[in-house]
């Protein structure tokens, strides 16, 4: 079945440590999404890639990046997670811009 | 820019009872709308959507149709089942717009037996 994997699901990393989540979708999408989602609340759009072009949300902080190296793959770091880091991290798909989104079932990072 | 409001939760129904949960919008395009569940511990999936004014969105009992005149895209079903426990979120994008997702807060829904 066509999808999108988020690898780990559950991730635990140290205050400032840097870490890295990555996706990989096989439905072949133009657009990779990433999203914070914090307990409750809506997910927030970090940034997204159409194609190879990058967009970054205005509000994101320069703490987080990302990389598409190629259709399938994306991977989000954090290069210095603080202690408000820790949330559900949820990357997504969509064959164009504006069209319905297929999420992964996210990445649960814990900062200790 | 755009915006979605949605109905506060939880809301707690007993099963077999008539779900909605009230969504609006606003947006300067022609945004599609859509409907997304969310189940405990899990990413968003696709529940319904509508493209265009007047559309009607369904799937697995669930429906929801698109109206210009009130902004709305609110959610129905006839007959819930404890399966049915999640978040709905309501969310909606422009195509030939901003394009950029915009979700609602999310509204709980817990089914009692």
């Amino acid at each position: 079945d066509a999808m999108v994997i988020q690898n780990p699901r559950y991730q635990v990393t140290q205050f400032g440590k840097p870490v890295t989540l990555s996706c990989s979708q096989t439905l072949n999408h133009n657009v990779m999404y990433w999203y914070q989602q914090k307990s409750s609340q809506a997910p927030k759009l970090l940034f997204h890639y159409y194609d190879k072009d990058f967009n970054n949300e205005a509000d994101t902080p320069d703490n987080f990046q990302s990389r598409r190296p190629n259709t399938s793959f994306c991977f989000l770091d954090i290069r210095s997670p603080g202690l408000g880091d820790a949330a559900m991290y949820l990357c997504a798909t969509s064959m164009y811009r504006g069209r319905e989104q297929y999420f992964g079932p996210g990445t649960r990072l814990t900062v200790t | 820019g755009d915006s979605v409001t949605q109905m506060e939760g939880p809301v707690t129904l007993s099963e077999e009872a008539f779900l909605t949960i009230n969504c609006t919008y606003t947006a300067t395009g022609y945004p599609s709308l859509f409907w997304y569940v969310q189940y405990p511990g899990e990413g968003l999936q696709l529940l319904l959507k509508a493209t265009k004014a007047d559309d009607k969105g369904s799937n697995k009992g669930f429906e929801a149709t698109y109206r210009k005149e009130t902004t709305s895209f609110h959610l129905e079903k006839g007959s819930v089942q404890v399966s049915d426990s999640a978040v709905y979120f309501c969310a909606l994008s422009d195509p030939g717009g901003s394009y950029i997702p915009t979700f609602g807060r999310g509204t709980s829904l817990i089914v009692h037996p």
